[in-house]
Protein backbone atom coordinates (compact mmCIF):
# COMPACT_ATOMS: atom_id res chain seq x y z
CA UNK A 1 0.00 0.00 0.00
CA UNK A 2 1.27 3.35 -1.41
CA UNK A 3 -0.53 5.60 0.67
CA UNK A 4 -2.35 7.25 -2.37
CA UNK A 5 -5.82 5.83 -2.37
CA UNK A 6 -7.67 6.00 -5.88
CA UNK A 7 -11.47 4.90 -6.38
CA UNK A 8 -12.75 3.49 -7.91
CA UNK A 9 -10.32 0.65 -9.72
CA UNK A 10 -12.14 0.15 -12.58
CA UNK A 11 -15.28 1.90 -14.22
CA UNK A 12 -16.87 1.27 -17.41
CA UNK A 13 -19.46 3.71 -19.09
CA UNK A 14 -21.02 4.86 -22.23
CA UNK A 15 -19.36 7.29 -24.68
CA UNK A 16 -20.80 11.16 -24.08
CA UNK A 17 -21.35 9.62 -20.23
CA UNK A 18 -19.21 12.06 -17.29
CA UNK A 19 -17.11 10.28 -14.43
CA UNK A 20 -15.20 11.45 -11.68
CA UNK A 21 -11.96 9.78 -10.23
CA UNK A 22 -11.28 10.18 -7.04
CA UNK A 23 -7.86 10.21 -5.13
CA UNK A 24 -6.32 10.36 -1.42
CA UNK A 25 -3.14 11.56 -0.80
CA UNK A 26 -0.59 9.86 1.34
CA UNK A 27 -0.60 11.76 4.86
CA UNK A 28 1.12 14.68 5.16
CA UNK A 29 1.85 15.58 0.75
CA UNK A 30 -0.09 18.54 0.17
CA UNK A 31 0.51 18.34 -3.69
CA UNK A 32 -1.57 15.97 -6.30
CA UNK A 33 -1.09 15.00 -9.78
CA UNK A 34 -2.81 13.56 -11.95
CA UNK A 35 -1.72 11.78 -14.90
CA UNK A 36 -3.16 9.72 -17.99
CA UNK A 37 -1.85 6.44 -19.25
CA UNK A 38 -3.11 5.16 -22.44
CA UNK A 39 -2.41 1.43 -23.94
CA UNK A 40 1.18 1.86 -24.66
CA UNK A 41 1.83 5.43 -24.21
CA UNK A 42 3.76 6.78 -21.38
CA UNK A 43 2.65 8.84 -18.12
CA UNK A 44 0.63 12.00 -19.81
CA UNK A 45 0.60 14.76 -16.88
CA UNK A 46 -2.81 16.28 -16.71
CA UNK A 47 -2.70 18.54 -13.87
CA UNK A 48 -1.42 19.50 -10.27
CA UNK A 49 -3.24 20.92 -7.23
CA UNK A 50 -1.07 22.11 -3.93
CA UNK A 51 -3.00 22.91 -1.04
CA UNK A 52 -6.37 23.48 -2.63
CA UNK A 53 -5.12 25.63 -5.58
CA UNK A 54 -4.23 24.72 -9.20
CA UNK A 55 -0.40 24.80 -9.34
CA UNK A 56 0.39 23.08 -12.98
CA UNK A 57 -2.16 22.50 -16.07
CA UNK A 58 -0.73 19.66 -18.88
CA UNK A 59 -2.59 18.09 -21.75
CA UNK A 60 -5.53 18.33 -20.08
CA UNK A 61 -8.35 18.96 -22.28
CA UNK A 62 -11.37 21.35 -21.64
CA UNK A 63 -13.75 18.29 -21.28
CA UNK A 64 -11.53 17.27 -18.13
CA UNK A 65 -11.48 19.32 -14.69
CA UNK A 66 -9.93 18.56 -11.50
CA UNK A 67 -10.00 20.53 -8.02
CA UNK A 68 -8.23 19.40 -4.66
CA UNK A 69 -10.33 20.11 -1.27
CA UNK A 70 -9.93 21.22 1.62
CA UNK A 71 -9.20 17.72 3.23
CA UNK A 72 -6.75 17.49 0.39
CA UNK A 73 -8.18 14.97 -1.67
CA UNK A 74 -8.98 15.42 -5.12
CA UNK A 75 -11.57 14.47 -7.79
CA UNK A 76 -10.56 14.22 -11.43
CA UNK A 77 -13.96 15.07 -13.34
CA UNK A 78 -13.70 13.71 -17.08
CA UNK A 79 -17.34 14.94 -19.31
CA UNK A 80 -18.56 13.91 -22.52
CA UNK A 81 -16.31 10.44 -22.48
CA UNK A 82 -15.27 9.48 -26.23
CA UNK A 83 -13.04 6.18 -26.63
CA UNK A 84 -10.04 7.38 -26.61
CA UNK A 85 -10.43 8.36 -23.36
CA UNK A 86 -10.39 4.69 -22.04
CA UNK A 87 -6.67 4.57 -20.29
CA UNK A 88 -5.70 4.27 -16.85
CA UNK A 89 -5.80 7.47 -14.67
CA UNK A 90 -2.85 7.57 -12.35
CA UNK A 91 -2.87 10.18 -8.87
CA UNK A 92 0.26 10.93 -7.49
CA UNK A 93 1.53 12.94 -4.20
CA UNK A 94 3.91 14.47 -3.27
CA UNK A 95 5.16 16.14 0.31
CA UNK A 96 5.97 20.06 0.64
CA UNK A 97 9.91 19.27 0.17
CA UNK A 98 9.77 17.25 -2.46
CA UNK A 99 12.62 14.96 -1.26
CA UNK A 100 11.02 11.31 -1.17
CA UNK A 101 9.74 11.41 -4.66
CA UNK A 102 6.44 11.10 -5.78
CA UNK A 103 3.89 8.31 -4.44
CA UNK A 104 1.36 6.87 -7.24
CA UNK A 105 -1.82 5.36 -6.52
CA UNK A 106 -2.61 2.15 -8.35
CA UNK A 107 -4.38 3.81 -10.79
CA UNK A 108 -8.23 4.14 -11.99
CA UNK A 109 -8.45 2.20 -15.42
CA UNK A 110 -11.39 3.80 -17.20
CA UNK A 111 -13.08 1.69 -20.19
CA UNK A 112 -15.62 3.95 -22.20
CA UNK A 113 -17.76 1.71 -24.80
CA UNK B 1 12.18 20.36 -26.66
CA UNK B 2 12.32 18.42 -23.17
CA UNK B 3 12.20 15.05 -24.15
CA UNK B 4 13.65 11.62 -22.01
CA UNK B 5 13.77 8.76 -24.50
CA UNK B 6 14.92 4.96 -23.48
CA UNK B 7 15.94 1.94 -24.86
CA UNK B 8 15.24 -0.72 -25.23
CA UNK B 9 11.63 -0.21 -25.83
CA UNK B 10 11.57 -4.05 -24.61
CA UNK B 11 13.83 -6.93 -23.66
CA UNK B 12 13.27 -10.19 -22.54
CA UNK B 13 16.73 -11.72 -20.45
CA UNK B 14 17.27 -15.07 -18.07
CA UNK B 15 16.41 -15.25 -14.73
CA UNK B 16 19.34 -15.04 -13.16
CA UNK B 17 21.23 -12.49 -15.45
CA UNK B 18 22.44 -8.75 -15.31
CA UNK B 19 20.44 -6.56 -17.95
CA UNK B 20 21.44 -2.42 -18.35
CA UNK B 21 18.20 -0.02 -19.21
CA UNK B 22 19.12 3.48 -21.30
CA UNK B 23 18.01 6.93 -20.76
CA UNK B 24 18.36 10.15 -22.40
CA UNK B 25 16.87 13.42 -21.81
CA UNK B 26 17.40 16.98 -22.92
CA UNK B 27 15.49 18.24 -20.10
CA UNK B 28 16.96 21.69 -19.07
CA UNK B 29 17.36 23.18 -16.37
CA UNK B 30 17.52 19.62 -14.80
CA UNK B 31 16.43 18.99 -11.40
CA UNK B 32 16.64 15.28 -10.65
CA UNK B 33 16.59 11.98 -12.48
CA UNK B 34 13.72 8.97 -11.04
CA UNK B 35 13.48 5.64 -12.10
CA UNK B 36 10.35 3.91 -11.39
CA UNK B 37 9.12 0.43 -11.59
CA UNK B 38 5.78 -0.15 -13.08
CA UNK B 39 4.18 -3.46 -12.78
CA UNK B 40 1.26 -3.91 -15.41
CA UNK B 41 -2.17 -2.15 -14.59
CA UNK B 42 -0.29 -0.84 -11.14
CA UNK B 43 0.79 2.67 -10.21
CA UNK B 44 4.83 3.29 -10.50
CA UNK B 45 6.71 2.63 -7.57
CA UNK B 46 10.21 4.08 -6.74
CA UNK B 47 13.41 3.11 -7.81
CA UNK B 48 15.80 5.85 -7.18
CA UNK B 49 16.49 9.51 -7.35
CA UNK B 50 19.06 11.23 -8.63
CA UNK B 51 20.44 15.17 -8.21
CA UNK B 52 23.07 16.87 -10.49
CA UNK B 53 25.72 16.21 -8.06
CA UNK B 54 25.26 12.12 -8.02
CA UNK B 55 26.72 9.64 -10.13
CA UNK B 56 25.55 6.39 -8.52
CA UNK B 57 22.71 4.86 -6.15
CA UNK B 58 21.99 1.78 -5.63
CA UNK B 59 18.95 -0.03 -4.37
CA UNK B 60 19.30 -3.29 -3.40
CA UNK B 61 19.92 -5.14 -6.87
CA UNK B 62 19.30 -1.91 -8.83
CA UNK B 63 21.47 0.40 -9.49
CA UNK B 64 21.08 3.25 -11.32
CA UNK B 65 24.16 6.12 -13.29
CA UNK B 66 23.23 9.65 -14.06
CA UNK B 67 26.23 11.66 -16.22
CA UNK B 68 24.70 14.92 -15.94
CA UNK B 69 27.07 16.35 -18.68
CA UNK B 70 25.69 13.67 -21.48
CA UNK B 71 22.53 13.71 -20.27
CA UNK B 72 22.47 9.93 -19.85
CA UNK B 73 20.88 7.58 -17.54
CA UNK B 74 21.49 3.97 -16.89
CA UNK B 75 19.36 1.62 -14.22
CA UNK B 76 21.67 -1.87 -14.13
CA UNK B 77 19.22 -4.67 -12.80
CA UNK B 78 22.04 -8.06 -11.45
CA UNK B 79 20.73 -10.94 -10.93
CA UNK B 80 17.41 -10.55 -12.49
CA UNK B 81 14.28 -12.42 -10.63
CA UNK B 82 11.21 -13.39 -12.45
CA UNK B 83 9.40 -10.63 -10.07
CA UNK B 84 12.10 -7.85 -12.10
CA UNK B 85 9.33 -8.51 -14.83
CA UNK B 86 7.85 -5.10 -15.66
CA UNK B 87 7.79 -1.81 -17.16
CA UNK B 88 10.89 0.92 -15.82
CA UNK B 89 10.43 4.00 -16.56
CA UNK B 90 12.65 7.24 -16.38
CA UNK B 91 11.94 10.47 -15.19
CA UNK B 92 13.57 14.01 -15.23
CA UNK B 93 12.21 16.62 -13.17
CA UNK B 94 12.77 20.10 -14.47
CA UNK B 95 14.07 22.89 -12.40
CA UNK B 96 11.24 25.36 -14.28
CA UNK B 97 8.34 24.74 -12.46
CA UNK B 98 9.48 21.57 -11.52
CA UNK B 99 7.72 19.77 -14.36
CA UNK B 100 8.07 15.93 -14.47
CA UNK B 101 8.98 14.68 -18.25
CA UNK B 102 8.45 10.55 -18.51
CA UNK B 103 9.72 8.41 -21.00
CA UNK B 104 8.15 5.83 -22.23
CA UNK B 105 9.76 3.21 -20.55
CA UNK B 106 11.43 -0.06 -20.98
CA UNK B 107 9.22 -3.34 -20.70
CA UNK B 108 11.37 -6.07 -19.48
CA UNK B 109 10.38 -9.68 -19.08
CA UNK B 110 12.31 -12.05 -17.19
CA UNK B 111 12.44 -15.95 -18.06
CA UNK B 112 12.60 -18.60 -16.05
Amino acid sequence: DSGVTQTPKHLITATGQRVTLRCSPRSGDLSVYWYQQSLDQGLQFLIQYYNGEERAKGNILERFSAQQFPDLHSELNLSSLELGDSALYFCASSNPLGRLGYTFGSGTRLTVV
Amino acid sequence: KNQVEQSPQSLIILEGKNCTLQCNYTVSPFSNLRWYKQDTGRGPVSLTIMTFSENTKSNGRYTATLDADTKQSSLHITASQLSDSASYICVVKGSTLGRLYFGRGTQLTVWP
